[in-house]
């Protein structure tokens, strides 16, 4: 079945390092692929997507781009600042099937520090 | 704009009561996804609505979970005589259509003693 698996953490990093977050995913289909975070006491909020290979999702800094060849949707940003610090989900969800749900990745908590 | 908004925020309970979990979707969002975030699962599928017709319960963890939507809007989650292990965050998620991206409220906090 589909399954996506990311990076342990917790990460910690110093203000203005580079980040990445490896996410792979095994799907049968054409998945879309999608960061989420959580900030600490809000809710999950959709910070990127990408719905074919090759296509490179963008926001806030962030970036991932959806690699077939590796099945991978790594996260990266050039620096990270201390409002990065959250929980950082990879999922997936099946084109191919209507109102399929999200396979999430079990998180990956970042700590940033100044 | 609003967006989706669940009740309660949080919930304490005793071992073998019920309980019920409400979800207020995003205005004009068709389809409705119940999830349930815990620390020894991650985040995990529940059941889906388009409309007020439920295709996907797969992920429904016993009988005593069941869910509801009534004129395309709110849902309601029920979780009867309830046990310890259903202690979780339940979240409820929104969106346009069948395909679309999925929009998060902040979810209900359910502890069960």
């Amino acid at each position: 079945g589909n399954s996506v698996t990311q990076m342990e953490g917790p990460v910690t990093l110093s203000e203005e390092a580079f980040l990445t977050i490896n996410c792979t995913y095994t799907a049968t289909g054409y998945p879309s692929l999608f960061w989420y975070v959580q900030y600490p006491g809000e809710g999950l909020q959709l910070l990127l997507k990408a719905t074919k290979a090759d296509d490179k999702g963008s926001n806030k800094g962030f970036e991932a781009t959806y690699r077939k060849e590796t099945t991978s949707f790594h996260l990266e940003k050039g620096s990270v600042q201390v409002s990065d610090s959250a929980v950082y989900f990879c999922a997936l969800s099946d084109s191919n099937q209507a109102g399929t749900a999200l396979i999430f990745g079990k998180g990956t908590t970042l700590s940033v520090s100044s | 704009g609003a967006g989706v908004s669940q009740s309660p925020s949080n919930k304490v309970t005793e071992k073998g009561k019920d309980v019920e979990l409400r979800c207020d979707p995003i205005s004009g969002h068709t389809a409705l996804y119940w999830y349930r975030q815990s620390l020894g699962q991650g985040l995990e599928f529940l059941i889906y609505f388009q409309g007020n017709s439920a295709p996907d319960k797969s992920g429904l963890p016993s009988d005593r979970f069941s869910a509801e939507r009534t004129g395309g809007s709110v849902s309601t989650l029920t979780i009867q005589r309830t046990q310890q292990e259903d202690s979780a965050v339940y979240l409820c998620a929104s969106s346009r259509g069948e395909k679309e991206t999925q929009y998060f409220g902040p979810g209900t906090r359910l502890l069960v003693l």
